[in-house]
């Protein structure tokens, strides 16, 4: 069974449009992340959510929000896609344990983002 | 910043060979260090995660080291099969919690 739900699978959207991305988790996990991957490049971290607590990155673009409602669901927010924002859009979960400590991040099967 | 290279960017064996993929990362202050497999168009799957007061971790055909010293990882895949075909990325966590940064990745072609 799906684990780290990611919807939809394919998203068109057009330049300046808002978009908005979704991530689900059935692992009660405290801990939710957004990573941008573009084409042959390695997955870098927009933002993460350790319990209601949001932690931007600094380089993130002010373009790029995001939502965790509760527990399970977080949303990725992107209010005025430009062409350079097309890329696959990659949700994890982790448990934070005490400290610093935490467990394996789990990945949904991510959001490929087109931009016309 | 945390900087995280790995090497080679592309690996093409054959089957049944045991084979090293190396990571290497500049900050030795990291806490701890995952290996991933991603399969083309795919999301991530962890293989091992090396906690912070670990030195290797094994599953299966796979073993991974992390020497903080050196600021080296290694991923040992034996008797590599065509399955395993796939990117393989490392990513280091800081102590803030998870705050992960990735390699570039190693392409792994096994060929029957």
């Amino acid at each position: 069974d799906a684990m780290v739900i990611q919807n939809p699978r394919y998203q068109v959207t057009q330049f300046g449009k808002p978009v908005t991305l979704s991530c689900s988790q059935t692992l009660n996990h405290n801990v939710m992340y957004w990573y941008q991957q573009k084409s042959s490049q390695a997955p870098k971290l927009l933002f993460h959510y350790y319990d209601k607590d949001f932690n931007n990155e600094a380089d993130t673009p002010d373009n790029f929000q995001s939502r965790r409602p509760n527990t399970s669901f977080c949303f990725l927010d992107i209010r005025s896609p430009g062409l350079g924002d097309a890329a696959m859009y990659l949700c994890a979960t982790s448990r934070r344990t005490g400290g610093a400590d935490y467990e394996k991040l789990f990945f949904g099967s991510g959001t490929q983002l087109s931009v016309l | 910043k945390q900087e995280v290279t790995q090497i080679p960017a592309a690996l093409s064996v054959p089957e049944g060979e045991n084979l090293v993929l190396n990571c290497s990362f500049t900050d030795s202050a990291i806490y701890n260090l995952q290996w991933f497999r991603q399969d083309p168009g795919k999301g991530l799957t962890s293989l091992l995660l090396i906690q912070s007061s670990q030195r290797e971790q094994t599953s299966g055909r796979l073993n991974a080291s992390l020497d903080k010293s050196s600021g080296r990882s290694t991923l040992y895949i034996a008797a590599s099969q065509p399955g395993d075909s796939a990117t393989y990325l490392c990513a280091g966590g800081n102590n803030a919690g998870n705050m992960l940064t990735f390699g570039g990745g190693t392409r792994l072609m096994v060929k029957p």
